[in-house]
C-alpha cells in the first residue's frame, strides 16, 4: 500500500537552534497535513497543504509542499522548549490519511 | 469548542477478557477513525468509517477486533479476547470530508489500555 517516509526519527537540538522534518511519498498526494503530539497527549492538527509548491507560515513554523506534490517539510526556526513533541505528517489520498512515523524533537538541556 | 469524546480514559483488563471502547465524534463529521498507538510510534489505522460504512479495515485484526458505527454517529471498538500485545493507546478521530478529500482530523483524548 501507499507509504509515507518521514525523517529523521529523532532530532536533538539546543534551544534556539532550528529543526526540520521531511516527508516523502513515491506517489502524488492529494494533500498533506501536519500534526504535533506533545508527550502524553494526542495528535493536534497544525496545517494542511493542498497546492503544488505551497508554503505556509505559522509564527516560527514554515511548511512546504513540493512542486510534484510528493514531499513536504516542516521547519521550526529558533526552537523553544514549548516545541518539544513529535511531529507527524499525514498524506491525504482520496478518503484516506497515510501517516508518517513521526519526528521527535528533543531539546537538549 | 466541539470535541471528540472517548471513554473510558483508562482500562486495565486481564488477557482473554473482552474490552470495549466508545467514541462520539464531532457532530456532522462523516469520517471516523480508530487508531492504535504504541508508545514511541505513530498512529496505526485500525478502521475508518465513512458514515456507517467501513472504508478501510485492512489493518484490523479481525479474529479478535470488531468495530461498528451503526447509525453513522458514535462508534464502538471491541477486542475479544484481549492479548498482552494489545496494550496501547486507542485513539478515535473524526473529520469532515470535502469533495472526497480527507480534511483536518480531530482526535479524542484516547483510551489507554493495559492488558495484564
Amino acid at each position: 500500500g501507499q507509504q509515507v517516509m518521514q525523517i529523521p526519527q529523532y532530532q536533538h537540538v539546543q534551544e534556539g537552534e532550528d529543526f526540520t522534518t521531511y516527508c516523502n511519498s513515491s506517489t502524488t498526494l492529494s494533500n498533506i497535513q501536519w500534526y504535533k503530539q506533545r508527550p502524553g497527549g494526542h495528535p493536534v492538527f497544525l496545517i494542511q497543504l493542498v497546492k503544488s509548491g505551497e508554503v505556509k507560515k505559522q509564527k516560527r513554523l514554515t511548511f512546504q509542499f513540493g512542486e510534484a506534490k510528493k514531499n513536504s517539510s516542516l521547519h521550526i526556526t529558533a526552537t523553544q522548549t514549548t516545541d518539544v513533541g513529535t511531529y507527524f505528517c499525514a498524506a491525504g489520498s482520496n478518503y484516506q490519511l497515510i501517516w508518517g512515523a513521526g519526528t521527535k524533537l528533543i531539546i537538549k538541556p | 469548542e466541539a470535541e471528540v469524546a472517548q471513554s473510558p480514559r483508562y482500562k486495565i483488563t486481564e488477557k482473554s477478557q473482552a474490552v470495549a471502547f466508545w467514541c462520539d465524534p464531532i457532530s456532522g463529521h462523516a469520517t471516523l477513525y480508530w487508531y492504535r498507538q504504541i508508545l514511541g510510534q505513530g498512529p496505526e489505522l485500525l478502521v475508518q468509517f465513512q458514515d456507517e460504512s467501513v472504508v478501510d479495515d485492512s489493518q484490523l485484526p479481525k479474529d479478535r477486533f470488531s468495530a461498528e458505527r451503526l447509525k453513522g454517529v458514535d462508534s464502538t471498538l471491541k477486542i475479544q479476547p484481549a492479548e498482552l500485545g494489545d496494550s496501547a493507546m486507542y485513539l478515535c478521530a473524526s473529520s469532515l470530508t470535502d469533495r472526497g478529500r480527507s480534511t483536518e482530523a480531530f482526535f479524542g483524548q484516547g483510551t489507554r489500555l493495559t492488558v495484564v
